[in-house]
């Protein structure tokens, strides 16, 4: 089945302790990107890739980091979780920049 | 990507048409209209897109105006299932824009029986 797979759903943790959230498709897709969503504030984009190895910021991309080695996964790494990055996270896919996207179900993620 | 304006909520009788209504008056000539919608928390899900054409598919219809400086999505038989958060949004396609992508805030869709 095609679809885009973020791990894990949940996840609390604490200020300042490293964290990968993974995401990865199995649609052969060009472009990923990353979002949070915000009560108030809708979905915000964090950074997206246009290909392997081609990652570029968004609106939104403090505190965080990106890399795309392969195709199929594009991890968002928090080097230094503050509480102000508590949010619904959302990795999306599609197979060039400009297509539709396919979204993956999300992450909850809670620091304290 | 020109900037959208969406009412922030509307209601639908189950079984009636839900028209939601987008502007986007600053769209330019090479930008498509893309919607998108939410339900609960789950993932964004993609509806329909358009450049200046009507556009129909198994979702929704989406009519633009002949100026392009808004559209409407048509869910023609909305069911409970509907109620969501709809997004509208412009994207060039092609060109030397890249992959930045702005969600605005929706239209939050209440289908009630």
């Amino acid at each position: 089945e095609a679809q885009v797979t973020q791990n894990p759903r949940y996840l609390i943790t604490v200020t300042g302790k490293k964290l990968t959230v993974t995401c990865s498709q199995n649609m052969n897709h060009e472009y990923m990107s990353w979002y949070r969503q915000d009560p108030g504030l809708g979905l915000r984009q964090i950074y997206y890739s246009m290909n392997v190895e081609v990652t570029d910021k968004g609106d939104v991309p403090e505190g965080y980091k990106v890399s795309r080695k392969e195709k199929r996964n594009f991890p968002l790494i928090l080097e230094s979780p503050s509480p102000n990055q508590t949010s619904l996270y959302f990795c999306a896919s599609s197979v060039h920049w400009d297509s539709p996207l396919h979204f993956g179900n999300g992450t909850r993620l809670t620091v304290t | 990507d020109a900037k959208t304006t969406q009412p922030p909520s509307m209601d639908c009788a189950e079984g009636r048409a839900a028209n939601l209504p987008c502007n986007h008056s600053t769209i330019s000539g090479n930008e498509y209209v893309y919607w998108y919608r939410q339900i609960h928390s789950q993932g964004p899900q993609y509806i329909i897109h358009g450049l200046k054409n009507n556009e129909t598919n198994e979702m929704a219809s989406l009519i633009i105006t002949e100026d392009r400086k808004s559209s409407t999505l048509i869910l023609p038989h909305a069911t409970l299932r509907d109620t969501a958060v709809y997004y509208c949004i412009v994207r060039v396609r092609g060109g030397t824009s890249y992959g930045k992508l702005t969600f605005g805030q929706g239209t939050i869709l209440t289908v009630h029986p």
